[in-house]
């Protein structure tokens, strides 16, 4: 079945600190990829996406993602965490339906 | 363009009452979302639109759910009648073609009582 898995519900990291979030996808090609960030109250708003081609994308706000096809895993990190960082993340994929199928999500809380 | 427009923002109702949730998508994209967030499930796809046409529809739980697209700006998510287990909040997201994302707007949080 295609799936969507993010091991970590809930992540509490220091402000200033590195940050690593998991995702892995069950599929059997190579999907497009997303994260996704929802802070409380909001919608769905993109970091960033892989599609093809560097296997290392960037997105908005100093996070990027690497896709490893050995693993079946897009991690998302960010160098140095903000407070404004702390919401729900997201990672989805796009088999070609063009319908997202999500994970579970993951909530980072930021320590001061 | 002012995003993927859904309204309400929030609906209180009553178990029995029909509830219509509507969204106006990002002009030009021709998918369409609705999507269902709780905190049991998380984020469910509901139904999808191609070209106001539904595609996939499998994941409407019951029959009591009905989504129609009427034209290219306008989409209504209908629940008749509610019950406290619809409670959640309602996505309505849109894109175009190949090599983009989906945008979603602001979600309408749905309470039934």
């Amino acid at each position: 079945a295609q799936s969507v898995t993010q091991p970590d519900i809930h992540i509490t990291v220091s402000e200033g600190a590195s940050l690593e979030l998991r995702c892995n996808y069950s599929y059997g090609a190579t999907p497009y990829l997303f994260w996704y960030v929802q802070s409380p109250g909001q919608g769905l708003q993109l970091l960033l996406k892989y599609f093809s081609g560097d296997t290392l994308v960037q997105g908005i706000k100093g996070f990027e993602a690497e896709f490893k096809r050995s693993q079946s895993s897009f991690n998302l990190r960010k160098p140095s965490v903000h407070w404004s960082d702390a919401a729900e993340y997201f990672c989805a994929m796009d088999t070609g339906r063009r319908a997202l199928t999500f994970g579970s999500g993951t909530r980072l809380q930021v320590q001061p | 363009d002012a995003g993927v427009i859904q309204s309400p923002r929030h609906e209180v109702t009553e178990m029995g009452q029909e509830v219509t949730l509507r969204c106006k998508p990002i002009s030009g994209h021709d998918y369409l979302f609705w999507y269902r967030q709780t905190m049991m499930r998380g984020l469910e796809l509901l139904i999808y639109f191609n070209n106001n046409v539904p595609i996939d529809d499998s994941g409407m739980p019951e029959d009591r759910f009905s989504a129609k697209m009427p034209n290219a700006s306008f989409s209504t998510l209908k629940i008749q009648p509610s019950e406290p287990r619809d409670s959640a909040v309602y996505f309505c997201a849109s894109r175009t073609g190949w090599n983009t994302e989906a945008f979603f707007g602001q979600g309408t949080r749905l309470t039934v009582v």
